[in-house]
């Protein structure tokens, strides 16, 4: 186990339609973390859960982004009728409790 | 490679020379905070944090400095090399016990050879 693996690492889709995006976190990690970046900024906090407990949502996650990591191991995020404002890059981090973060290399999600 | 940080506050140093990337963080309750180096095409790579009861951390060519009255951050690259040519992020924890960071807008560090 190396690292935090994302798949993707790109998707192209149209508007409208729905993606799903994979985060498998460092196996001994019981914290695992979304967040989105768009050009030219910093990442920005979506979601985060400890083990299979979804503890906090941003207000930048609608209702049309859901997250969910079943068995406390892999989580997915998913965004339906996506929009052109969706297009970013989609990162996940994973952490054992009072760590610093180790990033996936991301998802980059382009909406046509 | 995609681009990271298009129009980001750059900083040209020349290779050899020693670098100093600041930041100033938003809340004075953050009690965590941590510097990550994002190379394009790439997620984020931790480099140092600090915890807020320190002012100074060092680690290998890399020094933090955090000064809570101005709430300014700073990393300090020394011999900086071409290799340390990325976007820096500095991350505040404003909620102890969360981990959940905000993240500051970047700078790009260009190592002039």
């Amino acid at each position: 186990d190396t690292g935090v693996s994302q798949d993707p690492r790109h998707k192209i889709t149209k508007r409208g339609q729905n993606v799903t995006f994979r985060c498998d976190p460092i196996s001994e990690h019981n914290r695992l973390y979304w967040y989105r970046q768009t050009l030219g900024q910093g990442p920005e906090f979506l979601t985060y859960f400890q083990n299979e407990a979804q503890l906090e949502k941003s207000r930048l996650l609608s209702d049309r982004f859901s997250a969910e990591r079943p068995k406390g191991s892999f989580s997915t995020l998913e965004i339906q009728r996506t929009e052109q404002g969706d297009s970013a890059m989609y990162l996940c981090a994973s952490s054992r409790q009072g760590n610093g973060y180790t990033f996936g290399s991301g998802t980059r999600l382009t909406v046509v | 490679g995609e681009s990271v940080g298009l129009h980001l506050p750059t900083l040209s140093v020349q290779e050899g020379d020693n670098s100093i990337i600041n930041c100033a963080y938003s809340n004075s309750a953050s009690d965590y905070f941590i510097w990550y180096k994002q190379e394009s095409g790439k997620g984020p790579q931790f480099i140092i944090d600090i915890r807020s009861n320190m002012d100074k951390r060092q680690g290998q060519r890399v020094t933090v400095l955090l000064n809570k009255t101005v709430k300014h951050l700073s990393l300090q690259i020394a011999a900086t090399q071409p290799g340390d040519s990325a976007v820096y992020f500095c991350a505040e924890n404003p909620t102890s016990g969360t981990y959940k960071y905000i993240f500051g807008t970047g700078t790009r560090l260009k190592v002039l050879a």
